[in-house]
């Protein structure tokens, strides 16, 4: 079945870099790409961006850019999003989901079942 | 600070019909399409609604969305004691050139 695997979750410090990684198995993992979402303690889903697996290129929410960065293994069918200069408010479960893009419209299935990035001094 | 709007809650008994509205603007869902995500207790977000009004295989018929102008709802048709969960809309938005989600609405079966 279509499933993705994050990486565990992470305790930080401020000013640092975390990289969650997300494995995808049971389909091409080519052909479609993976979006990043985050939820902050008791708040909504927040969209950080998405990356074509196909060729690489990436789409960041503005708030993000500049301090995010999402990449693809092909070989091991992993997707990564590394976010620098945490901060306290970056203190997220952070959820990979697969991309689906059906012509006029994009949707998010499957997730990942999330990966708590903690950031604290 | 999301720019959907929703209810942050509503209830009913099982059996009854539960609607969810979502209200957007005219550059996200007066142009775009609208996605529906269920999340249960301490678990992900799971698509239920896509393209307005479509549902995944394995989604109980007893979930349909709707959408008019620039507002979307998703309606329960039959409300079930496993469909307490928290219920998000999402769309892309042009003038953001991102994508946005709802701020969530939690149903409770009473």
């Amino acid at each position: 079945q279509v499933q993705l695997v994050q990486s565990g979750g992470e305790v930080k410090k401020p000013g640092a870099s975390v990289k969650v990684s997300c494995k995808a198995s049971g389909y091409s993992f080519t052909n479609y790409g993976i979006t990043w979402v985050r939820q902050a303690p008791g708040q909504g889903l927040e969209w950080m961006g998405w990356i074509s697996v196909y060729n690489g290129n990436t789409d960041y929410a503005q708030k993000f850019q500049g301090r995010i960065t999402m990449t693809t293994d092909t070989s091991t069918s992993t997707a990564y999003m590394e976010l620098r200069s945490l901060r306290s408010d970056d203190t997220a479960v952070y959820y990979c989901a697969r991309h689906i893009n059906g012509g006029i419209s994009d949707w998010f299935d499957p997730w990942g079942q999330g990966t708590l990035v903690t950031v604290s001094s | 600070q999301s720019v959907l709007t929703q209810a942050p809650s509503a209830s009913g008994t099982p059996g009854q019909r539960v609607t969810i509205s979502c209200s957007g603007s005219s550059s996200n869902i007066g142009i775009n399409t609208v996605n529906w995500y269920q999340q249960l207790p301490g678990t992900a977000p799971r698509l239920l609604i896509y393209s307005n009004n479509q549902r995944p295989s394995g989604v109980p018929d007893r979930f349909s969305g709707s959408k008019s102008g620039t507002s979307a709802s998703l309606t329960i048709s039959g409300l079930q004691s496993e469909d307490e969960a928290d219920y998000s809309c999402a769309a892309w938005d042009d003038s953001l050139n991102g994508y946005v989600f709802g701020t969530g609405t939690k149903v409770t079966v009473l």
